[in-house]
C-alpha cells in the first residue's frame, strides 16, 4: 500500500461544478503539499499545508492531521483546471523528503 | 514563469551514455531538489542539496549522482543509461529545507534509446 493514496484517480466534471480530490496518508507528517502539473508538463505549487485550511482564489485546501485527510476543492470550476493534482507529504521528523501520490487527472468540459 | 531554468528541456540518448542535467534555482533560494517522474512509478525524490550540502537522499541509484555548486546552481549527472531510465526530471528551489512553497521547473524529458 502507497503511504500516500489519493482518490478518485480520474475526474471529469462540467465547467461550473464544484470539485473535490480527497488525499490520505499512512504516516506521520510535518507538512502536506498540493501540487498541480498542466499536461505540458510543468509543477506548481499550489499549498503547503501543516493544518486548518488555506484559500488562494478559486482554490481551497484543507487537512486534518488526526484523521491523517486532506482535500482540495475547487470552486466554479473551468476548462483551464484541467490539469493532474498530486499530493505530497513532509515525513514527521523534518525530513525534506516527499512523498508523492499518484496524481488525480481532472478534465473540466465547458 | 518559476523563476528555477533547467537545462536541456529534451534530450535523447543511447543506452550506456552519460548525460548531466543543470538547474540553476530560484534566487534567494538555497535549497534544490531533484525529482524522477517516470509514467510508471509517479514523482519520486531523488536528492536534495541546501547552501552545497547534500541534506536527504531518496531513491536515487548508484549510477546517478549531484551536487550543487557555490554559485548554488545543481547538476545532475545520469551513467550508464538503460532504457528505465527515460522520465521527466524535475529539480525544484526553496528558501530553506521544509520551510514552504516549492519552485519547479519545467523539467527535462530523457528518452533512452
Amino acid at each position: 500500500k502507497n503511504e500516500v493514496e489519493q482518490s478518485p484517480q480520474n475526474l471529469t466534471a462540467q465547467e461550473g461544478e464544484f470539485i473535490t480530490i480527497n488525499c490520505s496518508y499512512s504516516v506521520g507528517i510535518s507538512a502536506l503539499h498540493w501540487l498541480q502539473q498542466h499536461p505540458g508538463g510543468g509543477i506548481v505549487s499550489l499549498f503547503m499545508l501543516s493544518s486548518g485550511k488555506k484559500k488562494h482564489g478559486r482554490l481551497i485546501a484543507t487537512i486534518n492531521i488526526q484523521e491523517k485527510h486532506s482535500s482540495l476543492h475547487i470552486t466554479a470550476s473551468h476548462p483551464r483546471d484541467s490539469a493532474v493534482y498530486i499530493c505530497a507529504v513532509h515525513l514527521q521528523g523534518g525530513s525534506e523528503k516527499l512523498v508523492f501520490g499518484k496524481g488525480t487527472k481532472l478534465t473540466v468540459n465547458p | 514563469d518559476s523563476g528555477v531554468t533547467q537545462t536541456p528541456k529534451h534530450l535523447i540518448t543511447a543506452t550506456g551514455q552519460r548525460v548531466t542535467l543543470r538547474c540553476s534555482p530560484r534566487s534567494g533560494d538555497l535549497s534544490v531538489y531533484w525529482y524522477q517522474q517516470s509514467l510508471d512509478q509517479g514523482l519520486q525524490f531523488l536528492i536534495q542539496y541546501y547552501n552545497g550540502e547534500e541534506r536527504a537522499k531518496g531513491n536515487i541509484l548508484e549510477r546517478f549522482s549531484a551536487q550543487q555548486f557555490p554559485d548554488l546552481h545543481s547538476e545532475l549527472n545520469l551513467s550508464s543509461l538503460e532504457l528505465g531510465d527515460s522520465a521527466l526530471y524535475f529539480c525544484a528551489s526553496s528558501v530553506a529545507p521544509n520551510t514552504g512553497e516549492l519552485f519547479f521547473g519545467e523539467g527535462s524529458r530523457l528518452t533512452v534509446l
